[in-house]
């Protein structure tokens, strides 16, 4: 069964960096699009990232331009965000989303792992 | 960016229910319109794709149509396992946005 395992979360101070992982496994990882989604304290679904199978292109949601980097390791089967300059509007649990096909939903999720940016 | 917004926030049921959801589009001309389904402190499930797909598991009391701008997501007969906060989201562009979100509470 397709799984996708969260990990990296944890508590940052404002200003601070840190890296989620997503490892993937059952499928194979090179072939799709993947994202991160987040989702703040009892708020919404907000896209973050997604990057293309082979890593070439990449887009952002306009309030982490600048700021996080989603990358990936095909002979890993790994996914990653590196996120700098953290404020507190970046506190969410994270997740990992599966993109089907190149122009997908989002068919499988991580458990997700919560990222609190608090002093 | 593409805007969705859904209505209403919250909707109370009762099981049995015939529910439906809206999900309102800022620009028209796609159908990459999927609908998810979240319980708490769990991560969202894929409920239906392309506007009207059901996704693989997925009981057939759940039914997604639209176009356009305006697309809607139906519950036929609301059972219990179905309270839970539902979300629209676009991927016609390569930035894919949500829906606020749309809590289904009981009655």
């Amino acid at each position: 069964e397709v799984q996708l395992v969260e990990s990296g979360g944890g508590l940052v101070q404002p200003g601070g960096s840190l890296r989620l992982s997503c490892a993937a496994s059952e499928f194979t990882f090179s072939s799709h699009w993947m994202s991160w989604v987040r989702q703040a304290p009892g708020k919404g679904l907000e896209w973050v990232a997604n990057i293309k199978q082979d890593g070439s292109d990449k887009y952002y949601v306009d309030s982490v331009k600048g700021r996080f980097t989603i990358s990936r390791d095909n002979a890993k089967n790994l996914l990653y965000l590196q996120m700098n300059s953290l404020g507190a509007e970046d506190t969410a649990v994270y997740y990992c989303a599966r993109g089907r096909g190149t122009k997908g939903a989002f068919d499988y999720w991580g458990q997700g792992t919560l990222v609190t940016v608090s002093s | 960016d593409i805007q969705m917004t859904q209505s209403p926030s919250t909707l109370s049921a009762s099981v049995g229910d015939r529910v439906t959801i809206t999900c309102r589009a800022s620009q028209s001309g796609s159908s990459w319109l999927a609908w998810y389904q979240q319980k708490p402190g769990k991560a969202p499930k894929l409920l239906i794709y392309k506007t009207s797909n059901l996704e693989s598991g997925v009981p057939s009391r759940f039914s997604g149509s639209g176009s356009g701008t305006e697309f809607t997501l139906t519950i036929s007969s609301l059972q219990p396992d179905d309270f839970a906060t539902y979300y629209c989201q676009q991927y016609n562009t390569y930035s894919p946005t949500f829906g606020q979100g749309t809590k289904v509470e009981i009655k």
